[in-house]
């Protein structure tokens, strides 16, 4: 099993639409998540740390379930700009960062 | 200007020969990293830096050679390139490690 799983898709929406994406994660002790964003063929960059509590940041939230070890990425009122691949991160320590493979969100018109 | 820049953006060299790939930032960042990012494998870390003079491997640290004699720069070098090392490279700087900011990549192809 992978340290950390995503689904690849592509998720395909119509703009407007809300979509949600899960990434599980093998190590129960791990503290720290975030998630990335990255358009083809460029660097990834970061879009928002992962609380224990949740956090939202505009039209974007993101929740942890240590319980059933995932965190999700939910994106209301889906625009066409947020057409990217979304990479979750296990953060452990500087040593152990275990990116996931990626999830491909592709929004329509 | 300010930001973490990485060059060459393209290199293809051969089987066998050195390579080094160089990325600066001007944010004084205490913490870099290398990694490669390769189809189906996501990002994995090569090395990384937490400060000047410290280095250490990460996942995928053999076939490379990184220094940091500066805060600033941290070139990766392929002592001996092999066709496996075929990969798209990312630099990354962070202050504390966990939110980190990367690079525009180094494309390297090894024929």
């Amino acid at each position: 099993r992978k340290e950390v799983e995503q689904d690849p898709g592509p998720f395909n929406v119509p703009e407007g639409a809300t979509v949600a994406f899960n990434c599980t994660y093998s190590n129960s002790a791990s503290q720290s998540f975030f998630w990335y964003r990255q358009d083809c063929r460029k660097e990834p960059k970061l879009l928002m740390s992962v609380y224990s509590s949740g956090n939202e940041d505009g039209r974007f939230t993101a929740q942890l379930n240590r319980a059933s070890q995932y965190i999700s990425l939910l994106i209301r009122d889906s625009k066409l700009s947020d057409s990217a691949t979304y990479l979750c991160v296990d953060y452990s320590s500087a040593s152990k960062i275990i990116f996931g493979s990626g999830t491909r969100l592709s929004i329509r018109p | 200007d300010a930001g973490i820049t990485q060059s060459p953006r393209y290199k293809i060299t051969e089987t066998g020969r050195q390579v080094t790939l160089m990325c600066h930032q001007t944010w004084s960042h205490s913490y870099m990293f290398w990694y490669r990012q390769d189809l189906g494998h996501g990002l994995r870390l090569i090395y990384y830096s937490a400060a000047a003079d410290i280095t250490d491997k990460g996942e995928v640290p053999d076939g490379y050679v990184v220094s940091r004699s500066k805060t600033e720069n941290f070139p990766l070098t392929l002592e001996s390139a092999t066709r496996s090392q075929t990969s798209v490279y990312f630099c990354a700087s962070s202050v504390l490690a966990n939110e980190q900011f990367f690079g525009p990549g180094t494309r390297l192809t090894v024929l």
